[in-house]
């Protein structure tokens, strides 16, 4: 069965610095995976997504993350981090065999520091 | 109105009332899905309606019944339902259940506290 892992629960970075958020799939195949963060009181927003091509992929607020078939990881990064950044971030896979079922990862809470 | 929307966004409810939960999505999209957000737990995903249809049940208990009446609209009705019920509830929608590449876009959620 396939299964998403954020080895991080929570962590703290200094405004201005680098973040990279890390997510390990399982899955026999090449997935659909995902990346969204939840605001406080808010739903889910859509950072970037992957399925094909270029494993080096932008998305949107200054966000990429690189898909590494070999790592089963599609860690999420940004270079300089904002404190509008502080929220929770949700890794999530899709298998190429299902119709729509998302599995996402426990999150990881980020907190921006001054 | 864009996107998903969803009302109301707080709910407390005693456990012997019935209330429902509604989400609109005013993007075109043909699959709807509720997902139940707990604290500390990934997001589990309860039921997909495509075209008004219902294609899965995730062995949700039956205190919680879903109504989709059509494409753009699906409810949550929620009667008896026990404190571990209490959550954010999220609604989420897709242009359709083929395409696996389709994000999910979601609504804000509705908080509920069941006292």
């Amino acid at each position: 069965a396939q299964s998403v892992t954020q080895p991080d629960i929570h962590i703290t970075v200094s405004e201005g610095a680098s973040l990279e958020l890390r997510c390990n799939y399982s899955y026999g195949a090449t997935p659909y995976l995902f990346w969204y963060v939840q605001s406080p009181g808010q739903g889910l927003q859509l950072l970037l997504k992957y399925f094909s091509g270029d494993t080096l992929v932008q998305g949107i607020k200054g966000f990429e993350a690189e898909f590494k078939r070999s790592q089963s990881s599609f860690n999420l990064r940004k270079p300089s981090v904002h404190w509008s950044d502080a929220a929770e971030y949700f890794c999530a896979l899709r298998t190429t065999d299902s119709w729509g079922k998302l599995q996402f990862g426990a999150g990881t809470q980020v907190v921006v520091t001054p | 109105e864009t996107g998903v929307t969803q009302t109301p966004r707080h709910l407390v409810m005693g456990m012997t009332n019935k209330k429902s939960l509604k989400c609109e999505q005013h993007l075109g999209h043909n699959a709807m899905y509720w997902y139940k957000q707990s604290a500390k737990k990934p997001l589990e995903l309860m039921f997909v309606y495509s075209l008004e249809e219902r294609v899965e049940n995730n062995s949700v208990p039956s205190r919680f019944s879903p109504e989709c009446p059509n494409s753009s609209h699906l409810f949550l009705h929620l009667h008896t339902l026990q404190p571990e019920d209490s959550a954010l509830y999220l609604c989420a929608s897709s242009p359709d259940l083929a395409a696996g590449h389709n994000e999910q876009f979601f609504g804000p959620g509705t908080r509920l506290t069941v006292l």
